[in-house]
């Protein structure tokens, strides 16, 4: 099993450019999840979905937008790129038993400039 | 929403002491609090959880407790070790399926 994968693993944007980071998951996981991480911030909620055709937003949606058409697949979507997206994204997928917890993906680093 | 705060940034103990991190939650509802373990450049993984109808969980030198009351719990680990050098996060949820709210992490160093 490949896991969680994402691609690209880096990637360098100029401001107003768009891009989707691709997420991707093999273990028929119903949940999945996209953070990006800030040094010293944490992990930061973007998006999630609790299944196919089903999404929601987490603590900061501002600037992203996501889509979930199948079981496998949650692609992140940057419209008009800002200094301020500039993070690491990690996309998770869970299928909600509790020994499990949450299998995260490698991370793109992103930066805006 | 559920709000986490994780004290302190960072923190340095001797190898073979012991580390605390301590967290606040402010959501009543959250159920389920898991700790996640980031090593340098690879991504969080799990180590240990807890419910809220438990209020200790050990596993090896790792233990985390709950007081629901007070809406905290901590993380110890015991007998540290170079490899427990780490970024741990702890979070809240109010399921195990629903979504993880995380706090800012914590930079442990292990001190030879």
């Amino acid at each position: 099993n490949a896991g969680v994968t994402q691609t690209p693993k880096f990637r360098i944007l100029k401001i107003g450019q768009s891009m989707t980071l691709q997420c991707a998951q093999d273990m028929n996981h119903n949940y999945m999840y996209w953070y990006r991480q800030d040094p010293g911030m944490g992990l930061k909620l973007i998006y999630y979905s609790v299944g196919a055709g089903i999404t929601d937003k987490g603590e900061v949606p501002n600037g992203y937008n996501v889509s979930r058409s199948t079981t496998e697949d949650f692609p992140l979507r940057l419209e008009l790129a800002a200094p301020s997206q500039t993070s690491v994204y990690f996309c998770a997928s869970s299928s909600g038993a509790v020994e499990k917890g949450y299998t995260f993906g490698s991370g793109t680093r992103l930066t805006v400039v | 929403g559920e709000n986490v705060e994780q004290h302190p940034s960072t923190l340095s103990v001797q190898e073979g002491d012991s580390a605390v991190i301590k967290c606040t939650y402010s959501d009543s509802a959250s159920n389920y609090f898991p700790w996640y373990k980031q090593e340098l450049g690879k991504r969080p993984q799990l180590i240990i959880d807890i419910r809220s109808n438990v209020g200790e969980k050990k596993d090896q030198r790792i233990a985390v407790t709950l007081n629901k009351t007070a809406k905290h719990f901590s993380l110890h680990i015991t007998e540290t070790q170079p490899e427990d050098s780490a970024v741990y996060f702890c979070a809240a949820s109010i399921r195990p399926d629903d979504k993880i709210i995380f706090g800012k992490g914590t930079r442990l160093h292990i001190l030879p």
